[in-house]
C-alpha cells in the first residue's frame, strides 16, 4: 500500500523554537509538497520540490524553509516559531499517471506554538 | 490569481439522499485537471474523483460523480444515497500548471443527518 508519512501527528513547541516536520514517501515520487491548512482558508501551498535538493516557494512561505536530501524525504523547517503558525501541515507526493497532478497525502501533523 | 472557488462553507443533507457540493475555477488553460479530496475529522485527504479537461464523459466513482461544466467552469461533486461516514470536509482542487501543485478551494463541510 503506497504511503506518506509524517513524523508527528501532533506537536507543542514554545515560540522561537526551531521545529522540524519530516514526510517520507514510499511511492518513487519526484514531487514533494508541503501545504498548511487553517479554518476557513482552505489549503495553501509553503513549498514544494520537484527534484532532490530542488525546491520551489509556494504562495506561503514566509517563515518556513525545507530540505530535500534524499528523493523520498521532504522536510519542513520553522526557524523560530511563532504563535500565527499554530496549523495543522500536511505532506504530500505526487508522480506521473493517468490522473497526473493527483496529490497522495500524510495524515498531517498538528502544530501549537504557545 | 487562479482560484478554485466553493460558495458552501457547510450543507446538510438527509441520510440516502443526494447532496451537491458546488465548485467553479479560474483558468487559462485548455488541458487540466480536476480534484475532489474528502477529509473526515481524523485529518487524512481522501482522493475521490478526477475529472480530466478533455474527458468526454462526466467522471464517476461509485456513489461520487461529477457534474463537469466546462464553458460555465464548473466541476461540482455529487454524491448519491447519503451515509453517515459522508460527514466530512469537502475539497475542490485544480492543477496549478507546470509545477505539479494543487490549488485547493476554502472547502465545504458536508453534515449527513440521520
Amino acid at each position: 500500500d503506497v504511503k506518506v508519512t509524517q513524523s508527528s501527528r501532533y506537536l507543542v513547541k514554545r515560540t522561537g523554537e526551531k521545529v522540524f516536520l519530516e514526510c517520507v514517501q514510499d511511492m518513487d515520487h519526484e514531487n514533494m509538497f508541503w501545504y498548511r491548512q487553517d479554518p476557513g482558508l482552505g489549503l495553501r501551498l509553503i513549498y514544494f520540490s520537484y527534484d532532490v535538493k530542488m525546491k520551489e516557494k509556494g504562495d506561503i512561505p514566509e517563515g518556513y524553509s525545507v530540505s530535500r536530501e534524499k528523493k523520498e524525504r521532504f522536510s519542513l523547517i520553522l526557524e523560530s516559531a511563532s504563535t500565527n503558525q499554530t496549523s495543522m501541515y500536511l505532506c504530500a507526493s505526487s508522480g506521473e499517471g493517468r490522473r497526473t497532478g493527483e496529490l497522495f497525502f500524510g495524515e498531517g501533523s498538528r502544530l501549537t506554538v504557545l | 490569481a487562479q482560484k478554485i472557488t466553493q460558495t458552501q462553507p457547510g450543507m446538510f443533507v438527509q441520510e440516502k439522499e443526494a447532496v451537491t457540493l458546488d465548485c467553479t475555477y479560474d483558468t487559462s488553460d485548455q488541458s487540466y485537471g480536476l480534484f475532489w479530496y474528502k477529509q473526515p475529522s481524523s485529518g487524512e485527504m481522501i482522493f475521490l474523483i478526477y475529472q480530466g479537461s478533455y474527458d468526454e464523459q462526466n467522471a464517476t466513482e461509485g456513489r461520487y460523480s461529477l457534474n463537469f461544466q466546462k464553458a460555465r467552469k464548473s466541476a461540482n461533486l455529487v454524491i448519491s444515497a447519503s451515509q453517515l461516514g459522508d460527514s466530512a470536509m469537502y475539497f475542490c482542487a485544480r492543477k496549478g500548471g507546470s509545477q505539479g501543485n494543487l490549488i485547493f478551494g476554502k472547502g465545504t463541510k458536508l453534515s449527513v443527518k440521520p
